[in-house]
């Protein structure tokens, strides 16, 4: 099975700050990778796939970048909002995993 | 507007069986294969099964492979998840997600999730 790791588990950070999460796969997964974020009570809702596409809706401050093993998600100025849990996930094939996810706290 | 509500959700005890249904509305169900995701209490998001869309095959998390059972009756716009042999480890917020498995691949909607707890 493919794990990936994110890093860090906890992130804390100022309005207008630029952030960086790394999910990291246990084997070639080519762009199969997408960035999900999900708040408190809420379902988890999709910002990127294909590694580096920004779903439809989703403000332009967030980015993805990578291929192969290594990927980011970078928030260019962290806006209040933007508090929550992140998860990246793979399709490369089956069994799909999840990263074990990176908590935003928003200062 | 893509909308997906799960039920069927509840307290059942350790050996018990439960089903789950996600009602899919907004879109081509059978075009589409689905997934459940759970999650449990504050923890992360734990992949569960998927079903496709052309040919229903089906795919399971090693987790419970041999205890649920995925299927979709596409007349009805309908994901179930049969499971059976519930463990206090199935405890979970169980969600349905509408995957995207043609030229790129992702899943685009969620529902709220539907809550299964086994317990004595």
């Amino acid at each position: 099975d493919i794990q990936l790791t994110q890093s860090p588990s906890f992130l804390s950070a100022s309005v207008g700050d630029r952030v960086t999460i790394t999910c990291r796969a246990s084997q070639d997964i080519n762009s199969l990778l997408a960035w999900l974020q999900q708040k408190p009570g809420k379902a988890p809702k999709l910002l990127i796939f294909a590694a580096s596409t920004l779903q439809s809706g989703v403000p332009s401050r967030f980015s993805g970048s990578g291929y192969g093993t290594e990927f980011t998600l970078t928030i260019s100025s962290l806006q209040p909002e933007d508090f929550g849990t992140y998860y990246c996930q793979h399709f490369k094939d089956f069994p799909i995993t999840f990263g074990q996810g990176t908590r935003l706290e928003i200062k | 507007e893509v909308q997906l509500v799960e039920s069927g959700g509840g307290l059942v005890k350790p050996g018990g069986s439960l089903r789950l249904s996600c009602a899919a509305s907004g879109f081509s169900f059978s075009s589409y294969s689905m997934h459940w995701v759970r999650q449990a209490p504050g923890k992360g998001l734990e992949w569960v099964s998927c079903i496709r869309g052309f040919n229903s095959n089906t795919y399971y998390a090693d987790s419970v492979k041999g205890r649920f059972i995925v299927s979709r009756d596409n007349a009805k716009n309908s994901l179930f998840l049969q499971m059976d042999s519930l463990t206090a480890e199935d405890t979970a917020l169980y969600y349905c997600a509408r995957y995207h498995d043609t030229g790129f691949f992702y899943v685009d909607y969620w529902g709220q999730g539907t809550l299964v707890i086994v317990s004595s």
